[in-house]
């Protein structure tokens, strides 16, 4: 099946940096991906659908200066979570949709997620 | 706006049992709806894809239905194992592309 990958798994970082996610869509093009946070013992909540050469749709709630997504080609999209406060500690997952299967928007792949810990 | 709910939340069996998981979710118009495992602290794994005009989609000791107009989907696991022991999660998605996702099943298998 697809896959998809995140870099990296797990970062800590200090409050007031910024961090970088990376979510790769390995063998196939995905023109949409989505990003995806879960706080402990919750669910994946949408952050934000990202496009290829478009602007990210963010969710309602979700701040788009502080969540910068960067969809620069059709195998790669970025989450940099700026000046991250401990607050932003979670669990970001992103997804990829295959086109061609199932439909218009296929199906979804999930990648492994990664932890960040803002101390 | 969708809604997903999971019940039970939580749920503990022993070794052998079979049991069902249950997803109920508020929007019928809804494109296909996913089943996932996941570890503590790990990542997704699908389980199950049923799209809306299915009924029903069987893996191994899993068999997941969907009743789209009354927004019900249940995921049968049969012969429960330890190693079944996670957190199961639904997830609605629209033809937008979106999920909605339940709170989640935390299931326990005993030996």
């Amino acid at each position: 099946g697809a896959v998809v990958s995140q870099h990296p798994s797990r970062v800590i970082c200090k409050s007031g940096t910024s961090v970088k996610i990376e979510c790769r869509s390995l063998d196939f093009q995905a023109t949409t991906m989505f990003w995806y946070r879960q706080f402990p013992k919750q669910s994946l909540m949408l952050m934000a659908t990202s496009n290829e050469g478009s602007k990210a749709t963010y969710e309602q709630g979700v701040e788009k200066d502080k969540f910068l997504i960067n969809h620069a080609s059709l195998t790669l999209s970025t989450l940099t979570v700026t000046s991250a406060h401990p607050e932003d500690s979670s669990f970001y997952i992103c997804s990829a949709v295959a086109p061609g299967q199932g439909g218009p928007f296929g199906t979804q792949y999930f990648g492994p997620g990664t932890r960040l810990t803002v101390l | 706006k969708q809604e997903v709910t999971q019940i039970p939340a939580a749920l503990s069996v022993p070794e052998g049992e079979n049991l069902v998981l249950n997803c109920s979710f508020t929007d019928s118009a809804i494109y296909n709806l996913q089943w996932f495992r996941q570890d503590p602290g790990k990542g997704l794994t699908s389980l199950l894809l049923i799209q809306s005009s299915q009924r029903e989609q069987t893996s191994g000791r899993l068999n997941a239905s969907l009743d789209k107009s009354s927004g019900r989907s249940t995921l049968y696991i049969a012969a429960s194992q330890p190693g079944d022991s996670a957190t199961y999660l639904c997830a609605v998605n629209t033809n937008a592309g979106k999920s909605t996702f339940g709170d989640g099943t935390t299931l326990t298998v005993k030996p």
